[in-house]
């Protein structure tokens, strides 16, 4: 368990309201993701964060921003949600040991949001 | 554009047998190349992983291969459990872990 906790868990909303998913950590890791996980597709990675207020975007940002105000926290936001954006939402934060990051991403539960 | 292939999208292996999953990559870049398992309701979990300058690397049932002049590489579960049973993901970074590319998934079952 690498102490990461994504709220909510589950969410159903409709199109066209804004949307903010929450990442959680409590070890101090420097980077931490946001991937999208979609059949078909793998896990596609939305944006990330290499410290406070230090981010940038992946491959499938458009729609989504993110903030990162101190250290534990990581927000997604769909400021106008879509159909397309039904998903499962996935927190990851890179492994270090000490000052070293390693190569491992350790994963949150997941947050399944629809979008009617 | 999927930048890192794999295949087969799904498979069956009876108990006891070996289960291998493929996958390419185009970008030569990439230094990193994990594979990460993931049950139902998880999310995923880093399995086994190996870096270009070695062309096998083993953890128990579980075996990296990688063919960096092809620009492939593959996992080989031997002895394969219904345990084993999840979704596996080849992924690739050109940074160490950041910014993993994955790709599509395979679903691994086998039968007892």
């Amino acid at each position: 368990d690498a102490g990461i906790t994504q709220s909510p868990r589950h969410k159903v909303t409709e199109t066209g309201t804004p949307v903010t998913l929450r990442c959680h950590q409590t070890e101090n890791h420097r980077y931490m993701y946001w991937y999208r996980q979609d059949p078909g597709h793998g896990l596609r990675l939305i944006h990330y964060s290499y410290g406070v207020k230090d981010t940038d975007k992946g491959e499938v940002s458009d729609g989504y921003s993110v903030s990162r105000s101190k250290t534990e926290d990581f927000l997604l936001t769909l400021e106008s949600a879509t159909s397309s954006q039904t998903s499962v939402y996935f927190c990851a934060i890179r492994g270090n040991t000490g000052s070293l990051n390693t190569g491992e991403l350790f994963f949150g539960e997941g947050s399944r949001l629809t979008v009617l | 554009q999927q930048q890192v292939k794999q295949s087969p999208q799904s498979l069956i292996v009876q108990k006891g047998g070996i289960s291998i999953i493929n996958c390419a990559y185009e970008n030569t870049a990439f230094d990193y190349f994990p594979w990460y398992q993931q049950f139902p309701g998880k999310g995923p979990a880093l399995l086994i992983a190996i870096r270009p300058d070695v062309s096998e690397k083993k953890e128990g049932r579980f075996t990296i291969s990688f063919n960096k002049s092809a620009k492939q590489f593959s996992l080989h579960i031997m002895d394969s459990q219904p345990g084993d049973s999840a979704t596996y993901f080849c992924a690739a970074s050109m940074e160490y872990g950041n910014k993993l590319v994955f790709g599509a998934g395979t679903i691994l079952r086998v039968k007892s």
